[in-house]
Order: C-alpha cells, then structure tokens, then sequence
C-alpha cells in the first residue's frame, strides 16, 4: 500500500488568482494521477503524471489552466491557474504500483473560489 | 469520461439491513473495483474483481460481476452507520499504472 499525503487541505480563494496543490507519496511511484471532484459528482481524471515526462491530460483539461509538476518518483503538484468559482471542486492525487490494479489516494483538497 | 452508471443514486437503510448498489459498464476491462468516499474526503478501495471472477467476498462484501452485460453489484451485509458514505465503481483496463474510470456513485445512508 502507499500512503499519501495533500497540502493543503483546503483553501479559499479568490477569483483570478492560482493556487498549487502539493501531494506527497511515502514510497517510490512511476504514476500518479489527478482528479477533479466537483460537488456532489463523480471523479474525473485531469491528468496522469509520469516522472521525467510531461503530464498527459484528458479532454477538456489543458496544461495553461492546470500545469502539473513532477520532480522525482514520490511528490507531483497541481496548479489551478486563473480560478473560477467553476473550479471549486475537490481535488485528489492518487498513485498506482506497478504490482496492483488497485489506486491509493490522497485525502483530497477541498478548494472554494469565491 | 464516466464510464459506470451506478444505481440507485442514493440509498436510505435501517443498521442491520442488507445495501446493494449497482454498476454498469460499457467497454472491456480487466477488472472492476468498488471504493468508499466518507464526507468527500479520499477514497478508500473495498475490493476488485477481475474479469474472469464472477463472485468475490471481502467480510461482509459481496461483489458479483456479469462481463455479458458490463455490470456489477456490491452488496453490504448487516449494514451498519459507520457504513455511510459514497460508494464508487471504477473500471481499469489491461495495463497497470493506467487511471480508473469511475462511475456516478451511490450515497449510502444508513440509519442507527
């Protein structure tokens, strides 16, 4: 299992400005994943986040609105870029090892844009 | 792109009741996976049945599988309130290290 960790756990903020969502794993991971929860729904996949290689992001995401970091095997981070109120969502890392099918993911990050 | 449809979408019970929740499909996986989300926090895998398996049980899960018509159930036992919350399929494919398709959820209230 893995164990993740979310920074932070939530925020407010305010239209127009960014905000970079920081997820940190206890072990060495070759994907993490990101996904976007908006209140009361489902999740959808914003990007997949390989080490050394850039994210590779899902229809209607794009890298200028959420630009994704991933400086080694165990920490990736996510920026929500010019935010909305539309973008108030949970935001949740999760990674998969190379043995399982199962994902472990973080606690997510509640964001509100007012 | 959701992938599952679960029903129902909400689902009210007394503790001790049993709570089935559906899922349905629509391409080729390798295997289903159902997972809990308590008060939109992260999420917490239950169990995953592979493609060839058509039963699975994990204390007091039970999880079917039907690849014919790409669908699943999760049935909870003797429910109890520490069981509310919302209750997610995902569907992967062959690979590993390849992201979950999630269905809608189902939100489970179970009443002490």
């Amino acid at each position: 299992s893995a164990v993740i960790s979310q920074k932070p756990s939530r925020d407010i903020c305010q239209r127009g400005t960014s905000l970079t969502i920081q997820c940190q794993v206890d072990s060495q991971v070759t994907m993490m994943f990101w996904y976007r929860q908006q209140p009361g729904q489902s999740l959808t996949l914003i990007a997949t986040a390989n080490q050394g290689s850039e994210a590779t992001y899902e229809s209607g995401f794009v890298i200028d609105k959420f630009p994704i970091s991933r400086p080694n095997l165990t920490f990736s981070t996510l920026t929500v870029s010019n935010m909305s109120p539309e973008d108030s969502s949970i935001y949740l890392c999760s990674v998969a090892q190379s043995s399982s099918y199962e994902q472990y993911f973080g606690p997510g990050t509640r964001l509100t844009v007012t | 792109s959701q992938q599952g449809e679960e029903d129902p979408q909400a689902l009210s019970i007394q503790e001790g009741e049993n709570a089935t929740m559906n899922c349905s499909y629509k391409t080729s996986i390798n295997n289903l996976q159902w997972y809990r989300q308590n008060s939109g926090r992260g999420l917490v895998h239950l169990i995953l049945i592979r493609s060839n398996e058509r039963e699975k049980h994990s204390g007091r899960l039970r999880v079917t599988l039907d690849t014919s018509k790409k669908s699943s159930s999760l049935l909870i036992t003797a429910s109890r309130a520490a069981d509310t919350a919302s209750y997610f399929c995902a569907t992967s494919s062959k690979w590993r290290n390849t992201p979950l398709v999630f269905g809608k959820g189902t939100r489970l209230s179970v009443i002490a």
